[in-house]
C-alpha cells in the first residue's frame, strides 16, 4: 500500500527555519514527481512546490508566496522528500502535506504535519 | 498566476445530482490543465478522487465523475449519500505550476 508520512513540524519564531520529511514506502518513489501542498487553520489548500524525478531533471517548481525562501529536496536512497523552510512568516502557519504527483501512485496524500510560526 | 474559482458551498438532497465546477481567471479550462479533483472531510488529509479531467482512482465511488463543462472543470456528483458531505478542491496546472481552486464545502441535506 502506498504512503506517505511528514514529520519534523513544530513551533518556530518569525524569521527562523524548519525542516520536514516526507518518508514514502509502498511505491518506487524516485520515479514519482512530489509536491508539498499546505492548508492554513480553517483555510483551503495552496500548492507550495514540486520537485521532479531525477530521471526528467530533478527541478524544482515554487509557488509566489514561498519562492526563495523554501526549498524541495529529495533522497531517493532513503525515499525521502524533504521541505527546507527559511524566513518563516506568520502566514506560512499551516498543516503541510506532501502528495505524489503519479497517477500510479493513487496520488497519495500524506497525514500532514503542522508548522506554527508565532512570536 | 492564475486565479482558480469555484462555488463556496453547495446543497444537495440524498439522492440528488450536483455538479461542482473549476474555473480559471485565463480562460477556458481545457484538458491541457490536467484537472484533478480532492474531497477532504473534517480532521482528514485530502484524497484525490479524480485527475487528467476524468479518470478515477480505484477508491473513487462510480457516482462521482469528471469532465470539461462549458469552458470549466466539473465534478458530477449523482445519487449523493451522506457521507459525500465534505470539501472539494479542484486544481489545474497553470503555466507548469498547479493552482487550487478556493474550494466547495457540499452539504447533503
Amino acid at each position: 500500500e502506498e504512503q506517505l508520512v511528514e514529520s519534523g513540524g513544530g513551533f518556530v519564531k518569525p524569521g527562523g527555519s524548519l525542516r520536514l520529511s516526507c518518508a514514502a514506502s509502498g511505491f518506487t518513489f524516485k520515479n514519482a514527481w512530489m509536491s508539498w501542498v499546505r492548508q492554513a487553520p480553517g483555510k483551503g489548500l495552496e500548492w507550495v512546490g514540486r520537485i521532479k524525478t531525477k530521471s526528467d531533471g530533478g527541478t524544482t517548481d515554487y509557488a509566489a508566496p514561498v519562492k526563495g525562501r523554501f526549498t524541495i529536496s529529495r533522497d531517493d536512497s532513503k525515499n525521502t522528500l524533504y521541505l527546507q523552510m527559511n524566513s518563516l512568516k506568520t502566514e506560512d502557519t499551516a498543516v503541510y502535506y506532501c502528495a505524489s504527483d503519479a497517477s500510479w501512485t493513487g496520488n497519495v496524500w500524506g497525514k500532514g504535519t503542522t508548522v506554527t510560526v508565532s512570536s | 498566476q492564475a486565479v482558480v474559482t469555484q462555488e463556496p458551498s453547495l446543497t444537495v438532497s440524498p439522492g440528488g445530482t450536483v455538479t461542482l465546477t473549476c474555473g480559471s481567471s485565463t480562460g477556458a479550462v481545457t484538458s491541457g490543465q490536467y484537472p484533478y479533483w480532492f474531497q477532504q472531510k473534517p480532521g482528514q488529509a485530502p484524497r484525490t478522487l479524480i485527475y487528467d479531467t476524468s479518470i478515477k482512482h480505484s477508491w473513487t465511488p462510480a457516482r462521482f465523475s469528471g469532465s470539461l463543462l462549458g469552458g470549466k472543470g466539473a465534478l458530477t456528483l449523482s445519487d449523493a449519500q451522506p457521507e459525500d458531505e465534505a470539501d472539494y478542491y479542484c486544481s489545474l496546472f497553470c503555466s507548469g505550476l498547479r493552482v487550487f481552486g478556493g474550494g466547495t464545502k457540499l452539504t447533503v441535506l
